[in-house]
C-alpha cells in the first residue's frame, strides 16, 4: 500500500548540533519528495525538495539525499539553531497528485 | 504575495451541526487540495481539484464530507451533519501546474472541534 514510514519521532539536539531525520517510501514509481517544516498553529512549510533524477540537494544549512534502490531519503540538518525547532514531516508523491506524508518528527534545538 | 488563506482560522460547534471550511488559493494556481491533519492519523489528502473540476475524492472520509470549487480562488470543504470525530486541523494547499512543475503550499488551516 502507499506508506511512509518517518524515524525518529522525536529528536531532541544541542544548538550547532547536526539532525537527521530518515524516511522510507513504499511506491517504488515515487520520484518527487518534498520535505515540509510546521511550526505550532501554521500550516506545513516546505523548505527542500528532491525529484528522483538527483542523489543530493543542498540549501545553506539543509540537505536531502535520496537513495532510490533503497527507496529511502534523509534530511541533514547542519549548525543547528532553536529557530529550527519545529515539526519535520517527509513525503513522497503516489500517483497524479498524491503527497503521502511521514508521521513527523519533532525537532528540539536546546540553545 | 498572498498565500494560501483559509477561514474560520477556528471552528467549535456542536455535533450535528453544518460545518463549512473556506480556503482561497494563491492567485494563477490550477490545483487545489484539502488536507486532514490529526494526531492518529497524521496529514492525509482529502480531495483535490484541478482548473475547478474534483479529480479524485478518495480520501474523503463519508458522504457527510463534500467540496466544492465555483470558481479558480475560491474553494469549501462541508461536513453535514458533523460529528466529534471529524475534530482535527483542516488544510488547503495549492500548486500551479501539479507536482511534476511546482511545489504545494499549504495554508494556515482550520482547527475544527466538534463537541
Amino acid at each position: 500500500g502507499e506508506n511512509v514510514e518517518q524515524h525518529p519521532s522525536t529528536l531532541s539536539v544541542q544548538e550547532g548540533d547536526s539532525a537527521v531525520i530518515k524516511c522510507t517510501y513504499s511506491d517504488s514509481a515515487s520520484n518527487y519528495f518534498p520535505w515540509y517544516k510546521q511550526e505550532l498553529g501554521k500550516g506545513p512549510q516546505l523548505i527542500i525538495d528532491i525529484r528522483s533524477n538527483v542523489g543530493e540537494k543542498k540549501d545553506q544549512r539543509i540537505a536531502v539525499t535520496l537513495n532510490k534502490t533503497a527507496k529511502h531519503f534523509s534530511l541533514h540538518i547542519t549548525e543547528t539553531q532553536p529557530e529550527d525547532s519545529a515539526v519535520y514531516f517527509c513525503a513522497a508523491k503516489m500517483g497524479f497528485q498524491k503527497l503521502v506524508f511521514g508521521t513527523g518528527t519533532r525537532l528540539l534545538v536546546s540553545p | 504575495d498572498a498565500g494560501v488563506i483559509q477561514s474560520p482560522r477556528h471552528e467549535v460547534t456542536e455535533m450535528g451541526q453544518e460545518v463549512t471550511l473556506r480556503c482561497k488559493p494563491i492567485s494563477g494556481h490550477d490545483y487545489l487540495f484539502w488536507y486532514r491533519q490529526t494526531m492518529m492519523r497524521g496529514l492525509e489528502l482529502l480531495i483535490y481539484f484541478n482548473n475547478n473540476v474534483p479529480i479524485d475524492d478518495s480520501g474523503m472520509p463519508e458522504d457527510r464530507f463534500s467540496a466544492k470549487m465555483p470558481n479558480a480562488s475560491f474553494s469549501t470543504l462541508k461536513i453535514q451533519p458533523s460529528e466529534p470525530r471529524d475534530s482535527a486541523v483542516y488544510f488547503c494547499a495549492s500548486s500551479f501546474g501539479g507536482l511534476s512543475n511546482q511545489p504545494q503550499h499549504f495554508g494556515d488551516g482550520t482547527r475544527l472541534s466538534i463537541l
